[in-house]
């Protein structure tokens, strides 16, 4: 059983362009969650999606942000016309029940990141 | 709303050395509590959790012990090895708090072993 696959591993883009981060969750799981890590910070929670449906995304930026996760194939994060702020790790992690879940069975795993730099 | 602090790095040990790395949290809810462990280039993953007060999760020589009373979910180990050098993330989920759907971390304590 493949973990969370993340692609690509390193991703760079010029300012101005746009990037696209692929999120494969493990099998048998329907929720993926996206991370960003910045240089020496922790995790800063971004979006939860469902298949098809999105359904937390208070972490996200209100601008040129957008993330999806469509009925067949891996979740998008996409980051459009990226500054050298976006620059950083986006980790994905999936889980087989949502963290709402009151089984408290909500073990999320998490992919090996892809690591943006806008240069 | 939910938050956790962690004890700030980095931190410094020799081989064999005891260690413990604090983490205290707030939740309004009854949150889980889960260690997560970084190393170097790596994505997290899960070291050990615990779902109810007093719980004890342990894994690889580490522990931790879930305190409702005191907020607390600290990490130790007896004895650490070079091979821990990674950064450690206490984390909470909490289904019926203000931050349900995602898990919070804390801002991560990076861990060095001097052989």
């Amino acid at each position: 059983n493949a973990g969370v696959m993340q692609n690509p591993r390193h991703l760079v883009r010029r300012r101005g362009q746009e990037a696209r981060l692929r999120c494969s969750p493990m099998k048998g799981h329907s929720h993926v969650y996206w991370y960003r890590q910045l240089p020496e910070e922790g995790l800063k929670f971004m979006v939860y999606l469902q298949k098809e449906n999105i359904i937390d995304e208070s972490g996200m930026p209100k601008e040129r942000f957008s993330a999806e996760f469509p009925k067949e194939g891996p979740s998008i994060l996409r980051i459009q016309q990226v500054v050298r702020g976006d620059s950083a790790a986006y980790f994905c992690a999936s889980s087989r029940v949502p963290t709402t879940d009151s089984s408290r069975n909500t073990e999320a795993f998490f992919g090996q990141g892809t690591r943006l730099t806008v240069v | 709303g939910d938050s956790v602090t962690q004890m700030e790095g980095p931190v410094t040990l020799s081989e064999e050395a005891f260690l413990t790395i604090n983490c205290t949290y707030t939740a309004t809810g009854y949150p889980s509590l889960f260690w997560y462990v970084q190393y170097p280039g790596e994505g997290l993953q899960l070291l050990l959790k615990a779902t109810k007060a007093d719980d004890k999760g342990s894994n690889k020589g580490f522990e931790a012990t879930y305190r409702k009373e005191t907020t607390s979910f600290h990490l130790e180990k007896g004895s650490v090895q070079v091979s821990d050098s990674a950064v450690y993330f206490c984390a909470l989920s909490d289904p019926l708090g203000s931050s349900a759907s995602k898990i919070i971390f804390g801002s991560g304590t990076r861990l060095s072993i001097r052989p």
